[in-house]
């Protein structure tokens, strides 16, 4: 049972690449989530998925897409990526009440 | 905007017990309270969460108000390793999860 997974780990880009970070879950969950963690703060949401098929803004979408094309997985792209996004990215799922959260993946835009 | 006020951080000497105290005078009457934690850059785990009665469970207990404005984790007995932010949240079931700043807790040795 690895719970939740997100790929890459680390990842660097140049401005106005673009890149999907990856996230999927094995615990059934409904509700899956994309955090933003910047450095000496708190989590910001990107972006939210209440079930499969749906998706719904966060505190924080601008520059963002996300995919909820199953139940296991949740996706977000970045289509042009810029240096404010530089970032650790945390994506979660949940069921009910209590909510697991991958790992991270540390992205940096030069 | 997140509905919890917290304290920037807090001291508990190792072994004390560790009070954190949340502020959420807003809350719904379908809204839970749950209590996160984030230990260094790792992805936040869960701790304990609580509709109006007061829970415990191996971690913590969470103590709440009778008028729901307010709530307390308690760390029974503080050990280095819950040296961490905690984040008070308050949110529905299956809704939304937004953070605050939560509360930089250090344990003294």
């Amino acid at each position: 049972n690895a719970g939740v997974t997100q790929t890459p780990k680390f990842q660097v880009l140049k401005t106005g690449q673009s890149m999907t970070l990856q996230c999927a879950q094995d615990m059934n969950h409904n509700s899956m989530y994309w955090y933003r963690q910047d450095p000496g703060m708190g989590l910001r949401l990107i972006y939210y998925s209440a079930s499969e098929g749906t998706t719904d803004k966060g505190e924080v979408p601008n520059g963002y897409n996300v995919s909820r094309l199953n139940k296991r997985e949740f996706s977000l792209r970045l289509e042009s990526a810029a240096p404010s996004q530089t970032s650790v990215y945390f994506c979660a799922s949940r069921w009910g009440t209590e909510a697991f959260f991958g790992q991270g993946t540390r992205l940096t835009v030069v | 905007d997140a509905k919890t006020t917290q304290p920037p951080s807090m001291d508990c000497a190792e072994g004390r017990a560790a009070n954190l105290p949340c502020n959420h005078s807003t809350i719904s009457g379908n809204e839970y309270v749950y209590w996160y934690r984030q230990i260094h850059s790792q992805g936040p785990q869960y701790i304990i969460h609580g509709l109006k009665n007061n829970e415990t469970n191996e971690m913590a207990s969470l103590i709440i108000t009778e008028d729901r404005k307010s709530s307390t984790l308690i760390l029974p007995h503080a050990t280095l390793r819950d040296t961490a932010v905690y984040y008070c949240i308050v949110c529905p079931r299956d809704d939304k999860i937004i953070f605050g700043k939560g509360t930089r807790l250090h344990i003294l040795p």
